[in-house]
């Protein structure tokens, strides 16, 4: 069975710092695909990026970037130069490749960016 | 392009009331999700549409719970009748295809008392 692990239920980050979401994943699927989505107070999931697990270079999205590290199974967010607006739940979620794929989603990581 | 839309976008009823939630896909995106998002938790599918068809519906109650796509654009997601524990987010996804991107909508925020 698939399973996400984010153990930060909340984070704080000064606007214009970095700051890195934690997300650890478990499955025996050679072929999965790892992803970020934001929920802002509004409720729609915004996807950020995504990360195959045959990609060679970790994925980036303007300010996301996603420190994939396979033997470990992670498969961290970073947000450069934090603004306001980046405060939200953020969820990670992985899909398996095989005709029964569905995403499963993680509990989520709520980030408060501060003045 | 416009996003996935959802009416309503809340709803309020009374247990053992019927209630349903509609979808529109983005255009083009032959397959489309329902999920269920409860408080503090993240999304989890209750069915899975591809065209018209319904190719995983595992996690969906069908003893209360029932789905349609009839011409595999729109879908509505209904509940008869509802109880205390449905109160949740029912959210709405798309993408172009199976194993591709999701693109979620709004979701309808249903409360039942």
């Amino acid at each position: 069975a698939q399973k996400i692990t984010q153990t930060q239920p909340g984070m704080f980050v000064q606007e214009k710092e970095a700051v890195t979401l934690d997300c650890t994943y478990d499955t025996s699927d050679p072929s999965y695909g790892l992803f970020w989505y934001k929920q802002p107070s509004s409720g729609e999931m915004i996807f950020l990026i995504y990360q195959g697990s045959y990609d060679q270079q970790n994925a980036t999205e303007g300010r996301y970037s996603l420190n994939f590290q396979k033997a470990r199974k992670s498969a961290n967010l970073v947000i450069s130069a934090s603004q306001l607006g980046d405060s939200a739940m953020y969820f990670c979620a992985m899909e398996r490749g095989g005709t029964a794929s569905k995403l499963t989603f993680g509990t989520g990581t709520r980030l408060q960016v501060t003045l | 392009e416009a996003g996935v839309v959802q009416s309503p976008r809340y709803k309020i009823i009374e247990k053992k009331q019927p209630v349903a939630f509609w979808c529109n896909p983005i255009s083009g995106h032959n397959t489309l999700y329902w999920y269920l998002q409860n408080l503090g938790q993240g999304p989890e599918l209750l069915i899975r549409y591809e065209n018209e068809e319904a190719v995983d519906d595992s996690q969906l109650p069908k003893d209360r719970f029932s789905a349609e796509r009839l011409k595999g654009v729109d879908s509505t997601l209904k509940i008869q009748p509802a109880e205390l524990g449905d109160s949740a987010v029912y959210l709405c996804a798309s993408s172009l295809e199976w194993g591709k991107t999701q693109y979620f909508g709004p979701g309808t925020r249903l409360l039942v008392l």
